[in-house]
């Protein structure tokens, strides 16, 4: 059984902060990694996606990934009370197998 | 299209009615894939289209749920003898060869 853990939360952290978020998964062969960005009510929105060991930055965002560890994370800089939402950790195996998500962190970011 | 398009946004049925669920990815995306998410939960794979065929159909929980792709485009969702617990955001999502995966907005099926 393929496994993706995330920490449920809530985390809170305030304006202007970094926020941390991470994720185990199972699966060793796992090769592609994601994270989503869910609304309250809303469908999920691709942010993040890594496939190999290391850092990979996007604006504010930084997806970090260390496959020994089978660990992947996500760093939200400068947080923004309009990034308060669900974050959803995505893990695959190639390209012909499903995503396999976690529950998903939410995170509260106080003005 | 532009998007992944959902229809019906919201669907409520009776138990044991007959529902369907239609997706139509974003163009040319080749990949589809059938989610189901609960409250407080991750979505939660149902089916999974490379082209026309059913590439994994493991997710489905019973045979009740069954789902179609016959022109390797839009696809249908469609769930027998629907039940209380079938209640749930049903997701759709579309990619490119498999790998990024874009939703659509979901449709909210309520069974009562």
């Amino acid at each position: 059984q393929k496994e993706v853990e995330q920490n449920s939360g809530p985390l809170s952290v305030p304006e202007g902060a970094i926020a941390s978020l991470n994720c185990t998964y199972s699966d060793r062969v796992s090769q592609s990694f994601f994270w989503y960005r869910q609304y309250s009510g809303k469908s999920p929105e691709l942010i993040m996606s890594i496939y190999s060991n290391g850092d990979k930055e996007d604006g504010r965002f930084t997806a970090q990934l260390n496959k020994a560890s089978q660990y992947v994370s996500l760093l939200i800089r400068d947080s923004q009370p309009s990034d308060s939402a669900t974050y959803l950790c995505a893990v695959g195996n190639s390209g012909n197998t499903p995503l396999v998500f976690g529950k998903g962190t939410r995170l509260s970011v106080i003005a | 299209g532009a998007g992944v398009s959902q229809t019906p946004s919201n669907k409520v049925t009776e138990k044991g009615k007959y529902v369907e669920l239609r997706c139509d990815p974003i163009s040319g995306h080749t990949a589809l894939y059938w989610y189901r998410q609960s409250l407080g939960q991750g979505p939660e794979f149902l089916i999974y289209f490379q082209g026309t065929g059913a590439a994994d159909d493991s997710g489905l929980p019973n045979d009740r749920f069954f789902a179609v792709r016959p022109e390797g485009s839009v696809s249908t969702l469609k769930i027998q003898r629907t039940e209380r617990g079938d209640s749930a955001v049903y997701l759709c999502a579309s990619s490119l060869q498999g790998l990024e995966a874009f939703f659509g907005q979901g449709t909210r099926l309520t069974v009562v």
